[in-house]
C-alpha cells in the first residue's frame, strides 16, 4: 500500500471554472476526510465518510462544494464556480474505525484561483 | 470558534537545544490529543498522541505533557535537530466523533 494518493497535485484555474479532486485511502481504512489549508493556517476540516455514508459535513462548507465516495473506495470534493477565496491545499486523510483517530493524510492538491 | 489555540507561532532552536510548542483546548469531551509534522511539500503525517488518562509520554526525543485540569498539552524536542525544522501542529479529537480539530501550527526552525 502506498498511502493517501491524490489527484491533481496542482490546479490554477479561472475564477467561475469548477474544478474536482481525487483521493486514493488507504484501502484497509473506512474512514475518508476532506480537509482546507490556508497558508499560516492548521488543516480545517470540511467533510468526512464512513465507507460510502457522508456523516458531517463542517458548517462552513459552501454549497459550491461537494464531496462524493462511491462504493466506499476513492473520493471526489468537487468545487463549482470557483472563487479567489477557494485557493487553498485540499488535504485527503483516511483512517481506521478501530482504536484512535490515526489520520493519515495525502500529499493534498493545491487548488490556486486565477 | 478556534477549539485549539497553539503558541508560539513560530520557534528558532540551536542544534542540541530543546523545543516546546504549546496548545490548550476548550472542549472536555475531547478524548485524543496527537501532534503531527508537516514538511514543505507533504501532508502533516502523525508524531506522536496522547490521552487525557495519563500525563505523560514519550518517543524517542518526543514528549508529550498533558495538563488536564489546565486543558493544555505541549510537545517537547529534545535534543533538536535540523532536520526536526518543519511545521508542527496539535489536534485534538473524540474519538467516536470522526474529525480532529487543529491548531494553527508553529513553524520550527533549529539551526546548525
Amino acid at each position: 500500500d502506498t498511502g493517501v494518493s491524490q489527484d491533481p497535485r496542482h490546479k490554477i484555474t479561472k475564477r467561475g471554472q469548477n474544478v474536482t479532486f481525487r483521493c486514493d485511502p488507504i484501502s484497509e481504512h473506512n474512514r475518508l476526510y476532506w480537509y482546507r489549508q490556508t497558508l499560516g493556517q492548521g488543516p480545517e476540516f470540511l467533510t468526512y465518510f464512513q465507507n460510502e455514508a457522508q456523516l458531517e459535513k463542517s458548517r462552513l462548507l459552501s454549497d459550491r462544494f461537494s464531496a462524493e465516495r462511491p462504493k466506499g473506495s476513492f473520493s471526489t470534493l468537487e468545487i463549482q464556480r470557483t472563487e479567489q477565496g477557494d485557493s487553498a491545499m485540499y488535504l485527503c486523510a483516511s483512517s481506521s474505525t478501530s482504536g484512535a483517530n490515526v489520520l493519515t493524510f495525502g500529499a493534498g492538491s493545491r487548488l490556486t484561483v486565477l | 470558534q478556534q477549539q485549539v489555540k497553539q503558541s508560539p507561532q513560530s520557534l528558532i532552536v540551536q542544534k542540541g537545544g530543546i523545543s516546546i510548542i504549546n496548545c490548550a483546548y476548550e472542549n472536555t469531551a475531547f478524548d485524543y490529543f496527537p501532534w503531527y509534522q508537516q514538511f514543505p511539500g507533504k501532508g502533516p503525517a502523525l508524531l506522536i498522541a496522547i490521552r487525557p488518562d495519563v500525563s505523560e509520554k514519550k518517543e524517542g526525543r518526543f514528549t508529550i505533557s498533558f495538563n488536564k485540569s489546565a486543558k493544555q498539552f505541549s510537545l517537547h524536542i529534545m535534543d533538536s535537530q535540523p532536520g526536526d525544522s518543519a511545521t508542527y501542529f496539535c489536534a485534538a479529537s473524540m474519538t467516536y466523533a470522526g474529525k480532529s480539530t487543529f491548531g494553527d501550527g508553529t513553524t520550527l526552525t533549529v539551526k546548525p
